[in-house]
């Protein structure tokens, strides 16, 4: 199974609201990755969690919350968004965190705030 | 701050033709990856090149890297209307693990 899967498809939610985005990977791997991506523009990476533990917080607002419960799952929790927020969020995984390994995509989570 | 830049932006091509994207970064790296996007998917792996490399294949897709230049290309040859997609470049951060920095890509349009 190559496959890594995020739910939901598509989200919308008020300024107010609390959600919540999953991604998990049978692959075993040890590194999973959430991305930003505005139309037109490339992914922007917002944290990396490499054997369960955060790696990288590329300064993100504390709106946005990761969490990795297992080798297999992560989460992003989203609270008090903003409209600029409105994105795709990309979910990756690699088998270890370094650049010789190849990242593989789930399909991602088109978010729309309003 | 931004590593990759890719020209042309936008490319349209008809099938058959070959087509030629290019990579500028700015600092020194390790490894370079080429990623495609289908219109609003996830990111497809399609060849990773190594500082000590200078050249790599993969099908119909041909990679050279030239690091006296801080650049790299891809090239895919005969293409066809289902590589229409966005192709991105991708590289690695000095001492920060397997951290990309993608390029603003190149939208490519093969047209049947």
């Amino acid at each position: 199974d190559t496959e890594v899967t995020q739910t939901p498809k598509h989200l919308v939610m008020g300024m107010t609201n609390k959600k919540s985005l999953k991604c998990e990977q049978h692959m075993g791997h040890r590194a999973m990755y959430w991305y930003k991506q505005k139309a037109k523009k490339p992914p922007e990476l917002m944290f990396v969690y490499s054997y369960e533990k955060l790696s990288i917080n590329e300064s993100v607002p504390s709106r946005f919350s990761p969490e990795c419960p297992n080798s297999s799952l992560l989460n992003l929790h989203l609270h008090a968004l903003q409209p600029e927020d409105s994105a795709l969020y990309l979910c990756a995984s690699s088998p270890g965190f370094r650049s010789s390994y190849e990242q593989y995509f789930g399909p991602g989570t088109r978010l729309t705030v309003t | 701050s931004q590593q990759g830049e890719e020209d042309p932006q936008a490319l349209s091509i008809q099938e058959g033709e070959n087509a030629t994207m290019n990579c500028s970064y700015k600092t020194s790296i390790n490894n370079l990856q080429w990623y495609r996007q289908n219109s609003g998917r996830g990111l497809v792996h399609l060849i990773l090149i190594r500082s000590n490399e200078r050249e790599k294949h993969s099908g119909r897709l041909r990679v050279t890297l030239d690091t006296s230049k801080k650049s790299s290309s891809l090239l895919i040859t005969a293409s066809r209307a289902a590589d229409t997609a966005s192709y991105f470049c991708a590289t690695d951060v000095y001492n920060q693990g397997g951290k990309l920095i993608f390029g603003q890509g190149t939208e490519l349009s093969v047209k049947p």
